[in-house]
């Protein structure tokens, strides 16, 4: 089945730097790969998504990247804000199932 | 349109007891999708229901067990509750097979 890896687990960025987060996985197959920020005392926001006929995409200061063959994806945050302080959730849906697999998560602190 | 509405939003239990978590979908979605996620183990999928038939189930024992019903509204049980079922319990709605939109959770205490 899908597994996926996700790095760093924790991440500090002064405001207004770039973030970046990165997730691998194994299943070859696997087509669809979404990203989930969770604030505290809420379940995960789904942020940007992305599919494997689509090597990036950008929603204002977010993207994603995906490279196929190397099996990983990444997300970058520009410009980064306080509110963008939370844990970020890599995923991916494992091809012989309908499940998402999710990564262990990022907790990103935008420093003042 | 509403999202994703769970109850209760927390629950505190004894071991051996047993739980029924509840969960609205959003308006229209046939899928209903739970996952645990503790600190230790991340969020791990538990099964998934569409159109009152479970599609999908992850690695969890038969202690947890779910249904959904022909509105879509799903419940999930959970038998002889263990110290290590405290968890944060997630439901996540859609409408296709890929864009899921989570609730906020039920906060599970067993004591």
């Amino acid at each position: 089945g899908e597994n996926v890896e996700q790095h760093p687990s924790t991440l500090s960025v002064q405001e207004g730097d770039s973030a970046v987060i990165k997730c691998t996985y194994s299943d070859s197959a696997s087509n669809y790969f979404p990203w989930y920020k969770q604030e505290l005392g809420k379940g995960p926001q789904l942020i940007i998504d992305i599919r494997s006929n689509v090597g990036e995409k950008k929603d204002q200061r977010i993207a994603v990247t995906l490279n196929k063959t190397a099996k990983h994806f990444s997300l970058h945050i520009t410009e980064t804000q306080p509110e963008d302080s939370a844990v970020y959730f890599c995923a991916a849906r494992d091809s012989s199932a309908s499940k998402i697999i999710f990564g262990s998560g990022t907790r990103l602190s935008i420093r003042p | 349109k509403a999202g994703v509405t769970q109850t209760p939003r927390y629950l505190i239990k004894t071991r051996g007891q047993q739980v029924t978590l509840s969960c609205s979908p959003i308006s229209g979605h046939r899928s209903v999708s739970w996952y645990q996620q503790t600190p230790g183990q991340g969020l791990q999928f538990l099964f998934e229901y569409f159109s009152e038939t479970q599609r999908n189930k992850g690695n969890f024992p038969g202690r947890f067990s779910g249904r959904q019903f022909s509105n879509s509204r799903s419940e999930m049980n959970v038998s002889t509750l263990e110290l290590g079922d405290s968890a944060l319990y997630l439901c996540a709605s859609s409408l296709g097979v890929d864009e899921q939109f989570f609730g906020p959770g039920t906060r599970l205490t067993v004591l």
